[in-house]
């Protein structure tokens, strides 16, 4: 069984600093990684996933995230924010497999302000 | 376009009263999910349906049924709500298939059980 931790319930940070949202999961199989996020009142939609190949994977609207394979992580990171990054922020894993199930962390709040 | 739609959008009921929310996609994807979002706890599986008449339980299924007479629809069953199963509630799809593990979500659907 595969399970995710987002190490940051929140996190607030200013407009135009970069940001990293800590994510680590465990599973005892090869896994399929992804970031998902919430824009206020609004459903889940795809960040980026990392399926295999090259471990830096880019997303949409200029996220990024490396994966980590001996330290078991699933950063997400960028390098300058604006205020409409204000989301929240969910790390999944799925096993392999075709029917795997997609196992979601906690969720990280980025708050950015002005 | 392509989309996974849920109504309704926001319902408040009393204990004890049956409700149906109901979620359709447009993308013959096999694969349906609904999924329940609590602060703290991120995204937790109620039921998924891996294609028609093919229903299984995920990891919350207490109180909640399902039924997937269609491909398109996968309608979420309260038949009996408690006061526990205010939450907000996504449906998903996806095709089968390897590598196929992105989601597409609703916008969910608030639900407040007084």
């Amino acid at each position: 069984a595969q399970s995710v931790t987002q190490l940051d319930s929140q996190v607030p940070v200013f407009e135009e600093a970069p940001v990293e949202l800590r994510c680590n999961y465990s599973s005892s199989v090869s896994v399929y990684l992804f970031w998902y996020v919430q824009y206020p009142n609004q459903g889940l939609q795809l960040l980026l996933k990392y399926l295999s190949g090259s471990t830096l994977v880019k997303g949409i609207n200029g996220f990024e995230a490396e994966f980590n394979k001996s330290q078991t992580s699933f950063h997400l990171r960028k390098p300058s924010v604006h205020i409409s990054d204000t989301a929240e922020y969910f790390c999944a894993v799925s096993d392999q497999g075709q029917g795997g199930k997609l196992i979601f962390g906690q969720g990280t709040e980025l708050s950015v302000k002005p | 376009e392509a989309q996974v739609t849920q109504n309704p959008r926001y319902l408040i009921t009393v204990t004890g009263k049956k409700l149906t929310v109901t979620c359709s996609q447009n993308m013959n994807h096999e694969y349906m999910s609904w999924y329940r979002q609590d602060p703290g706890l991120g995204l937790r599986q109620i039921y998924y349906s891996m294609n028609v008449e093919v229903t299984d339980k995920g990891d919350v299924p207490e109180g909640y049924k399902v039924s997937r007479k269609e491909k398109r629809n996968f309608p979420l069953i309260l038949e009996s709500p408690s006061p526990n199963q205010t939450s907000l509630y996504f449906c998903a799809s996806r095709p089968q298939g390897f590598g196929a593990n992105v989601l597409t979500f609703g916008a969910g659907s608030r639900l407040t059980v007084l």
